[in-house]
């Protein structure tokens, strides 16, 4: 089984900071990678597939980036609404643990 | 615009069985490996099993394995997961997945 590590679990930060959450995998996947955003109460949101590939309606401040086994999630100006749980994930397969980002 | 439906969540008692359903549209389905998702209360998702386009593959999460059994029926679009010897842990939402897209999901409750 490929495992999929994130860091950091918590992340503390301002409106309008720059953020990366980065994940890893055990072996390389290539870009089979996707990214979503959680919050309370709701399902996981498609942000981010293929690695690097922006979601429609996704806010042009979130990129990915990454391809084998290193890959990241940048919120380029962190916004109110960004204030959720983030995770990655192999295609059809396991998940990294998730990355809480909160209100320093 | 590619569907996925899920159906055939409930409620069971501790040892029981139920068998979801996912019907599939807006895309080639057997074309796809396909997977099922569950999130429990106040955790985050976990992966549950998988399967190949042609159903000659799949994978289980450790924890399901020997009880779950992943599906496919490429002439009906349509995906399943029959689930044995439930255990309270297996109480999640199950979702229905083709990579990055998901169903709306249905819920499993496993009480005594």
């Amino acid at each position: 089984d490929i495992q999929m590590t994130q860091s950091p679990s918590t992340l503390s930060a301002s409106v309008g900071d720059r953020v990366t959450i980065t994940c890893r995998a055990s072996q390389s996947i290539s870009s089979w990678l996707a990214w979503y955003q959680q919050k309370p109460g709701k399902a996981p949101k498609p942000l981010i597939y293929k690695a690097s590939n922006l979601e429609s309606g996704v806010p042009s401040r979130f990129s990915g980036s990454g391809s084998g086994t290193e890959f990241s999630l940048t919120i380029s100006s962190l916004q109110p609404d960004d204030f959720a749980t983030y995770y990655c994930q192999h295609y059809n397969s396991n998940f990294g643990g998730g990355t809480k980002v909160e209100i320093k | 615009e590619v569907q996925l439906v899920e159906s055939g969540g409930g409620l069971v008692q501790p040892g029981g069985s139920l068998r979801l359903s996912c019907a599939a549209s807006g895309f080639s389905f057997s074309r796809y490996w396909m997977s099922w998702v569950r999130q429990a209360p106040g955790k985050g998702p976990e992966w549950v099993a998988n399967i190949k386009e042609d159903g000659s593959q799949n994978n289980y999460v450790d924890s399901v394995k020997g009880r779950f059994t992943i599906s496919r029926d490429n002439a009906k679009n349509s995906l399943f997961l029959q689930m044995n010897s439930l255990r309270a842990e297996d109480t999640a939402v199950y979702y229905c997945a083709r990579e990055e897209v998901w169903g709306q999901g249905t819920l499993v409750s496993v009480f005594s």
